[in-house]
């Protein structure tokens, strides 16, 4: 158990279908971030929250829109999703964003699959 | 990204040692981490290493150069538990963390 939690586990969607990602955090931390594993390449960042202020946005394609409505919560909005966006979709959490050595927390990830 | 490199895959056998190494650019270093992530799991924090040498946690190990852009987990008296993959990333300002693809390693009886 890391402390964050990430639902659902698994989710399976069309083309055209809108959906949503959940991410909790019961660390107290104040940065959370949202990262893309595909196989065989390595852990991708795509957004960055502090404070639940977006402080990144790695060049993501807008049909991926985060949402953090507090420093506990975090949301990533789907919708027209394309088959190669299948991947592992990963939470994590740190206490604070621009220090050195500062550990993530991360959950157990979301395997999407987009048919 | 900052061009990390660590093998694909290992296999060692139970009660061994296993080294697996990483190699990253060196412009910009800020520290080193090691995460392990077990099938279908979180990846979890191992180790970070910002000076030169070696930092030991019990029967883990990690190790950094600097100079050589080189970092290395040492695992010892391995246990099937251990299989996983191994997630080696590199700090740079600003905190950009920029992972490897990560080694998986099969421990065998």
């Amino acid at each position: 158990e890391t402390g964050v939690t990430q639902t659902p586990r698994h989710l399976v969607m069309g083309m055209t279908n809108k959906k949503s990602l959940k991410c909790e955090q019961h660390l107290g931390h104040n940065a959370m971030y949202w990262y893309k594993q595909s196989a065989k390449k390595p852990l991708e960042l795509m957004f960055v929250y502090n404070f639940k202020e977006q402080t990144e946005n790695n060049s993501v394609p807008s049909r991926f829109s985060p949402e953090c409505p507090n420093s506990s919560h975090l949301f990533l909005h789907l919708h027209t999703l394309q088959p190669e966006d299948s991947a592992l979709y990963l939470c994590a959490s740190s206490q604070d964003w621009r220090t050195d050595g500062e550990k993530l927390f991360f959950g157990s990830g979301t395997q999407l699959s987009v048919l | 990204g900052q061009n990390i490199d660590q093998p694909t895959e290992m296999t060692a056998t139970e009660g061994a040692i296993v080294q697996i190494n990483c190699t990253y650019q060196t412009s910009g270093f800020n520290g080193l981490f090691w995460y392990q992530q077990h099938a279908g799991e979180a990846p979890t924090f191992l180790s970070y290493n910002v000076l030169d040498g070696l930092e030991e946690k019990g029967r883990f190990s990690s190790f950094l150069s600097r100079s050589k852009g080189y970092s290395y987990l040492l695992l010892k008296e391995l246990q099937m538990k251990d299989s996983a993959s191994y997630l080696c990333a590199e700090q740079t300002g600003a905190n950009n963390l920029f992972f490897g693809t990560g080694t998986r390693l099969t421990v065998i009886p």
